[in-house]
């Protein structure tokens, strides 16, 4: 089977860097993908790491080690819109469904 | 120009009724996705689908059913609804299948009393 974890909610400030992990448990990884989504809105694709190393785009960066099993979301210069949930999601060989974590709360306090 | 467009948005339906949740979406794609969201934000795959392959999630109750009349389409069908049924459900689409990116619809709200 497959396993995917995820803090379930996490906290920080205006202008601070906030790091959200995610540690993965499957059978024929292929890929991590990221996605943000605001309440009552729909999933947005952040990024996707298929091999290890750091992808920066602007203010998020995602990060991948696929000898850990894990990944992270990163954001930098944090802003209220960014208080969203967002969600790791595994890909594997063959099929490349995306499978979803539970999903970090993120709250951006002022 | 919504790229993937739901319809209805919301929908509210007594226990045992079949409904239909249609989508559309206008990127080309040629892969498309079903999605449910449950009251505990936990997204889980329902069905994918392109034009060779329909791939099931097995714990899926054989009530919901998956129609695509052509590549731009994949409806939802479900059959003698049930309490544990509401959610909201998501369309998906994405260009092939295996970057990881999906464009997602805005979701149908589905209730069932």
């Amino acid at each position: 089977g497959q396993s995917l974890e995820q803090p379930s909610e996490v906290t920080a400030v205006e202008g601070a860097i906030v790091q959200i992990n995610c540690t993965y448990q499957t059978s024929g990884f292929y890929g991590l993908s990221w996605y943000q989504q605001h309440d009552g809105g729909a999933p947005t694709f952040l990024s996707y790491n298929a091999l290890d190393g750091l992808e920066e785009t602007g203010r998020f960066s995602s990060f991948l080690s696929r000898s850990d099993s894990y990944g992270y979301l990163l954001l930098q210069e944090l802003q209220m819109k960014d208080s969203a949930s967002y969600f790791c999601a595994v890909s594997r060989g063959g099929s490349y469904i995306p499978t979803f974590g539970r999903g970090t709360s993120l709250i951006v306090h002022p | 120009d919504t790229a993937v467009s739901q319809t209805p948005k919301y929908l509210v339906t007594q226990m045992g009724n079949d409904k239909s949740i249609k989508c559309e979406q206008n990127l080309g794609h040629d892969t498309m996705y079903w999605y449910k969201q449950d009251s505990k934000k936990f997204l889980k795959i329902m069905f994918s689908y392109n034009n060779k392959e329909l791939i099931i999630n097995e714990t899926v109750p054989n009530r919901f059913s998956p129609k695509s009349p052509d590549k731009a389409h994949l409806n939802l069908h479900i059959n003698s609804l049930e309490l544990g049924d509401s959610a909201v459900y998501f369309c998906a689409s994405s260009l092939s299948s295996n970057t990881g990116e999906l464009f997602f619809g805005e979701g149908s709200r589905l209730t069932v009393l």
